[in-house]
């Protein structure tokens, strides 16, 4: 499986700031996912990263509160803009090689985020 | 009705045991199905997959699926303490491989 990494790792914030979470792979990937997962809580899916395009948001989520940028095949960010407490999460990038039922996903270490 | 369902537990089982996880998922069309496991604090790591009905072994881990009553579930042989985690269930939706997830099964292996 692809050797997956984020940064930063962690990261405490003040509201109404915005922080930016790198996702690098160390291959070429398709597909490049987005989630948060709240405390306590499951994956929740925030976007498929498309490369060459505009991301595809899940309901719930906005492209204002959630630009992501995928300039290349092994590299995406999510910016998580103008934040407030209830951002307060754990973001996941996660990634396949090919879409639909033929492959597998897998996570990079997350990004842990605490806005004060 | 959630898309995907599983018991949140906590589900204990004594070391040498099998634990039996289990989820339904909603929607029929639905083919490919996960289970990952996740450590307190740490990213999800995939177990199994599986897309055929029936059984799928891969060492100590056997994946069962039923999709006409829409039953997933993961079989844990030989139950050691570092199988303790939270289990959790995923399904794909539609072609472009999005994952919608169960809330978890928290396993605790007693020694």
């Amino acid at each position: 499986s692809a050797v997956i990494s984020q940064k930063p790792s962690r990261d405490i914030c003040q509201r109404g700031t915005s922080l930016t979470i790198q996702c690098q792979v160390d291959s070429q990937v398709t597909m490049m996912f987005w989630y948060r997962q709240q405390p306590g809580q499951s994956l929740t899916l925030i976007a498929t990263a498309n490369q060459g395009s505009e991301a595809t948001y899940e309901s719930g989520f906005v492209i204002d509160k959630f630009p992501i940028s995928r300039p290349n095949l092994t590299f995406s960010t999510l910016t998580v803009s103008n934040m407030s407490p209830e951002d307060s999460s754990i973001y996941l990038c996660s990634v396949a090689s090919a879409p639909g039922s033929t492959d597998t996903q897998y996570f990079g270490p997350g990004t842990r985020l605490t806005v004060l | 009705q959630k898309e995907v369902e599983q018991n949140s537990g906590p589900l204990s089982v004594p070391e040498g045991a099998i634990a039996s996880l289990n989820c339904t998922y909603s929607d029929r069309g639905s083919q490919s199905f996960f289970w990952y496991r996740q450590y307190s604090g740490k990213s999800p790591e995939l177990i199994m997959f599986i897309y055929s009905n029936g059984d799928k072994e891969d060492g100590r881990f056997t994946a069962q699926l039923n999709k006409a009553s829409q039953y997933v579930s993961l079989l844990i042989r030989d139950s050691q303490p570092s199988d303790s985690a939270t289990y959790l269930c995923a399904v794909e939706r539609g072609s472009q491989g999005n994952l919608i997830f169960g809330k978890g099964t928290k396993l605790s292996v007693k020694p």
